[in-house]
């Protein structure tokens, strides 16, 4: 049992590139979400998925898109990469519908763009 | 404005000394507050829920209360192994799964 894969683990990319960052989970839950982590901010929500087929806007969307086509997957995509999108991505899925408890994280992506 | 804030922002105690980790939280109602640990280079690891005050978890040498203002994260006779970063998070009543609010957590370092 895998739990959240992520890959891929570290990435480096040059101003305006693109990339796809994938996150796979074996638990069948429901609810997946990305959120990126900068030293000092804690965790901030890019974009989520409640099923799918369905994605939707977290706090921080900006420069993101998102697409859930498997109920497995939940892919982040980077169109064209900007220096302050160096961070580290963390995947996350829940089970638990209404109250978000016990979510189970990935492993992380460090993402640098330079 | 739904805000967590978590102090102190480093803690660094000897094997065995005690201590607690605050978070403090201003939200419109409170539907959950979940406390994490983050070792470096991993994702959080779930520890506990809280949903109303007076509420008590306990999980080996930890032990999170909760207040109408704040949680507590109480750490009994830690060991090297209890080092990590805690993290605290809240759902505010009324909102989707996708409205959770995290603090930026307690570095704790246990020396042997």
């Amino acid at each position: 049992n895998a739990g959240v894969t992520q890959t891929p683990k570290f990435r480096v990319l040059k101003t305006g590139q693109s990339m796809t960052l994938l996150c796979a989970q074996d638990m069948n839950h429901e609810y997946m979400y990305w959120y990126r982590q900068d030293p000092g901010m804690g965790l901030r929500l890019i974009h989520y998925s409640v099923g799918e087929g369905t994605t939707a806007k977290g706090e921080v969307p900006d420069g993101y898109n998102v697409s859930r086509l498997k109920k497995q997957n939940f892919l982040l995509g980077l169109e064209s990469a900007a220096p302050s999108q160096t961070s580290v991505y963390f995947c996350a899925s829940s089970y638990r519908a209404g109250v978000w408890t016990e979510a189970f994280f990935g492993q992380g992506t460090r993402l640098t763009v330079v | 404005e739904d805000q967590v804030t978590q102090s102190p922002e480093a803690l660094r105690l000897q094997e065995g000394e005690s201590s607690s980790l605050n978070c403090s939280y201003t939200v419109s109602g409170l539907r959950g507050l979940f406390w994490y640990r983050q070792d470096p280079g991993k994702g959080p690891e779930f520890l506990f829920t809280l949903y109303s005050a007076g509420e008590e978890k306990e999980k080996e040498r930890l032990k999170a209360t909760l207040t109408k203002k704040e949680s507590f994260l109480h750490i009994t006779a830690p060991k090297p192994e209890d080092s990590a970063t805690y993290l605290c998070a809240v759902q505010a009543s009324g909102s989707s799964a996708s409205k959770i609010i995290f603090g930026s957590g307690t570095r704790l370092s246990i020396r042997p």
